[in-house]
């Protein structure tokens, strides 16, 4: 399996807080991305990474930022967590930013 | 209409049967397919990519329909261990993996 790490795996947070979530993997690859799985929706994307400080949005961008300061982390950062940003995020990694993905284990995320 | 559209099931199905999924994309300019398995409360994992000629890995097919704008993945001699959630992923024609869309999933239960 793909060396690639997520935390936390679970947190609760109340709404207003800031909330990171922790994307690390192992593999050198150069793309990286956050997505959010919700029930009645497929995966859908939030942010990615194509290099070290070179970041893009998805379609579901607002109210996330990220960070991506070395090849091996990706932060996901909400400012402020609101409960619509209760989801399951899954942190993603690509050689070459095609359609095959290796996914963390994801972090699952309560917002009070 | 949804880029991509899959039936959610469940498809309920005993060992040893055959069973196959569609999934219909609305993107004609569409250049990648892919499909992807998820266990219940885990990550995605790639299956198998699609390719125009049709592809098979063991008990595994997957088949492309460009002029109907479908892909299907049939699955042979199922075991228990197939039971899972299978998504259905359409690349548009940009280069990077920020033009996946997933589907929602079609979930498989294969019986004793």
């Amino acid at each position: 399996d793909a060396g690639i790490t997520q935390s936390p795996r679970h947190k609760v947070t109340e709404t207003g807080t800031p909330v990171t979530l922790r994307c690390h993997q192992t593999e050198n690859h150069r793309y990286m991305y956050w997505y959010r799985q919700d029930p009645g929706h497929g995966l859908r994307l939030i942010h990615y990474s194509y290099g070290v400080k070179d970041t893009d949005k998805g379609e579901v961008s607002d109210g996330y930022s990220v960070s991506r300061s070395k090849t091996e982390d990706f932060l996901l950062t909400l400012e402020s967590a609101t409960s619509s940003q209760t989801s399951v995020y899954f942190c993603a990694i690509s050689e070459q930013g095609g359609g095959e993905l290796f996914f963390g284990e994801g972090s699952r995320l309560t917002v009070l | 209409r949804k880029e991509v559209e899959q039936d959610p099931g469940p498809f309920n199905v005993p060992e040893g049967a055959t069973v196959a999924f569609n999934c219909t994309y609305s993107n004609s300019a569409s250049q990648s397919f892919f499909w992807y398995r998820q266990d219940c409360r885990k990550e995605p994992k790639l299956l198998m990519s699609v390719y125009s000629s049709g592809n098979e890995d063991g008990r595994f097919t997957a088949q492309l329909n460009r002029a109907s704008q479908y892909i299907s993945l049939l699955i042979r001699d199922s075991k228990l261990s197939d039971s899972a959630t299978y998504l259905c992923v359409v690349r548009g024609n940009t280069g990077t993996a920020s033009k996946l869309t997933f589907g929602t999933g079609t979930r498989l239960q294969v019986t004793l």
